[in-house]
């Protein structure tokens, strides 16, 4: 169990660009969340794999905003044409389970910066 | 959907004294009820969980029971270490039929020697 990891842990890019994150769960976690921390406050919740499938999104995961899950492995997060205010810490969370009760893994995050 | 009110801090205290950080939560249905601890440099990770009411969930040293009538899940050490200085999150799960957390805004606390 190496835990969760995410690549890469920091990006510096200009407005308007496109930017792509990576997230390698936990080894044969059927569960995969991405959320998003800015300064000061706690993660909030973007979206929401089971396996392969994308089944949910938040209202803050605008039009801008994909991630896929292929073969419920890795997930990837991109974001087009990125904005001043999708600066923030993206997190990735893993767990094994059907209910409500697992525990969620985090990977370190990537720092994202839109200059 | 869920919310959480969480103890607004920072919160400053000397080695040794006892620590409460309250929490409490709207949440759909019944939820699962978390905190989870994020150290300076490092990644979020639980701290505790409870999914039941009146259960009890406890790590090192900390403790914070599921009150499901009050709908609320303060957590409390009773003598707090330089170490335990953190940002200290609550988060329900619950109102899907997965484990969606809700975050509370977090709570700076500093443990001073």
């Amino acid at each position: 169990d190496t835990g969760v990891s995410q690549d890469p842990r920091h990006k510096i890019t200009k407005r308007g660009q496109n930017v792509t994150f990576r997230c390698d769960p936990i080894s044969e976690h059927n569960r995969l969340y991405w959320y998003r921390q800015t300064l000061g406050q706690g993660p909030e919740f973007l979206t929401y794999f089971q396996n392969e499938a994308q089944l949910e999104k938040s209202r803050l995961l605008s039009d801008r905003f994909s991630a896929e899950r292929p073969k419920g492995s890795f997930s990837t997060l991109e974001i087009q044409r990125t904005e001043q205010g999708d600066s923030a810490m993206y997190l990735c969370a893993s767990s094994l389970g059907t209910g409500l009760s697992e525990t969620q893994y985090f990977g370190p995050g990537t720092r994202l910066l839109v200059l | 959907g869920n919310s959480v009110t969480q103890m607004e801090g920072p919160v400053t205290l000397s080695e040794e004294a006892f620590l409460t950080i309250n929490c409490t939560y709207t949440a759909t249905g019944y939820p699962s009820l978390f905190w989870y601890v994020q150290y300076p440099g490092e990644g979020l990770q639980l701290l505790l969980k409870a999914t039941k009411a009146d259960d009890k969930g406890s790590n090192k040293g900390f403790e914070a029971t599921y009150r499901k009538e009050t709908t609320s899940f303060h957590l409390e050490k009773g003598s707090v270490q330089v170490s335990d200085s953190a940002v200290y999150f609550c988060a329900p799960a619950g109102g899907t039929s997965y484990g969606k957390l809700t975050f509370g805004q977090g709570t700076i606390l500093t443990v001073h020697p």
